[in-house]
């Protein structure tokens, strides 16, 4: 069974610029979320999606960061414009059902730097 | 409310020795409760989990305990070896996402 897929693995940019993150989660798993990991610390929740739906987007910085799951399938995370304190690991996880119980797999993560 | 306390930050052990880390919680509604084992620069991965119907789970060298009164679990690993080292994360089940501990560094020295 393949995984959760992540592209890119690395991005640098400038403060102010635009980035765009992509998730293909596992076949068939209803539920995909985008976490936020800063060094040192563990993943931060920013989105989740049942489906093409959003279930929570409490902690997600709407002034400039956005997500989408237009098919239900895939899914993008942009930030627009980047901050410093933007630079972390932003992974996209995936379970079956998303019900409280559900494991939760990972993807490989994509390294965010902001200079 | 929200957060899940997680200790120690960092623990190192020789090899063959045993190795625990505990996390706490408040809500007393979470009813899911995974550890995760992250490489450095790799993703995190589910190496155990226990929901709040029992109080103990065990896989080989790895046991999780469950205190749902104390609201309080750990990750126990026996004869830990080298490649036991990475960084392990704590989480709790809340409203189908998880919450996350901040990470226990273990360093298993042969």
């Amino acid at each position: 069974e393949a995984g959760v897929a992540q592209s890119p693995r690395y991005k640098i940019i400038e403060k102010r610029q635009s980035v765009a993150f992509w998730c293909n989660p596992i076949s068939g798993h209803a539920t995909l979320y985008w976490y936020q990991q800063i060094l040192g610390q563990g993943p931060k929740l920013l989105i989740q999606f049942q489906n093409n739906g959003v279930v929570d987007d409490s902690q997600l910085p709407k002034d400039r960061f956005s997500a989408e799951r237009l098919k239900g399938v895939d899914s993008t995370l942009k930030i627009q414009p980047a901050k410093l304190e933007d630079s972390a690991v932003y992974l996209c996880a995936s379970s079956l059902l998303g019900q409280r119980t559900d494991t939760q797999y990972f993807g490989p993560g994509t390294r965010l730097t902001v200079l | 409310g929200e957060n899940v306390e997680q200790h120690p930050s960092t623990l190192s052990v020789q090899e063959g020795d045993s190795a625990v880390i505990k996390c706490t919680y408040s809500d007393s509604a979470s009813n899911y409760f995974p550890w995760y084992k992250q490489e450095l620069g790799k993703r995190p991965q589910l190496i155990i989990d226990i929901r709040s119907n029992v109080g103990e789970k065990k896989d080989q060298r790895i046991a999780v305990t469950l205190n749902k009164t104390a609201k309080h679990f750990s990750l126990h690993i026996t004869e830990t070896q080298p490649e036991d080292s990475a960084v392990y994360f704590c989480a709790r089940g809340s409203q189908g996402n998880l919450i996350f501990g901040k990470g226990t560094k273990l360093s298993v020295k042969p």
